[in-house]
């Protein structure tokens, strides 16, 4: 069946740019989270919503980060203003139900983001 | 250990050889660990969770190992293959969120 789509997979945005990034979660996930992994390092945890309601945006990095999911499946990863550290890649992946870690999260390829 | 460490940082074997690498982790608080696989231009692969202490997953030529006690895993890849380079990551699952390493960067040359 089909995986986690991501789009665009590559987005170049001119500093002071707004950016949005769209994450399309296998069909009947209830759990989808957003990463940031920048050069050299791991994925870092961004958010996680279950269905349309965002229980934790703890790992957002500024208040230019924002993220929804109105109808429970398809998120945006919105950032605004876009800065130069702001370039990484954006990673979303989803699960059945995700409550205590243990639950196998499904990745979709990335948005690698550059901001010049 | 604080956060999750993996090493080496990058390997580069011949085919045909068999590695291992290591995935530390802080043992208090133990819920799950993770192994992906991430070849470039593509989605991280899930390959094994683990939540026991000893536990032991094997999927074709790789398998794993668990010791939550000391907080560590081990990835084995046994008569690597081109085919399997790609960044190896772990992540330790807690509260539905996973906290990743930096990932080992293996390469297989033919």
């Amino acid at each position: 069946g089909a995986g986690v789509s991501q789009s665009p997979r590559y987005k170049v945005a001119k500093r002071g740019q707004d950016v949005a990034l769209r994450c399309d979660p296998i069909s009947g996930h209830v759990s989808l989270f957003w990463y940031q992994q920048a050069l050299g390092q791991g994925p870092e945890f961004l958010t996680y919503f279950q269905n349309e309601a965002q229980l934790d945006k703890s790992g957002l990095p500024s208040d230019r980060f924002f993220a929804e999911r109105p109808e429970g499946s398809v998120s945006t990863l919105k950032i605004q203003r876009t800065q130069q550290e702001d370039s990484a890649v954006y990673l979303c992946a989803s699960s059945f139900l995700t409550t205590s870690g243990g639950e196998t999260q499904y990745f979709g390829p990335g948005t690698r983001l550059l901001v010049l | 250990i604080l956060n999750v460490e993996q090493s080496p940082q990058s390997l580069h074997v011949q085919e045909g050889d068999s590695t291992n690498f290591t995935c530390s982790f802080p043992s208090s608080n133990f819920y799950a660990l993770h192994w992906y696989r991430w070849e470039t231009a593509k989605s991280p692969e899930a390959l094994f969770v683990m939540t026991l202490n000893g536990d032991e997953k094997k999927k074709g030529r790789i398998s794993a190992t668990l010791n939550t006690k000391e907080g560590y895993s081990y990835l084995y890849i046994k008569g690597s293959q081109p085919e399997d380079s790609a960044t190896y990551l772990c992540a330790r699952g807690s509260n539905y969120k996973l906290t990743f390493g930096k990932g080992t960067l293996l390469t297989v040359n033919p």
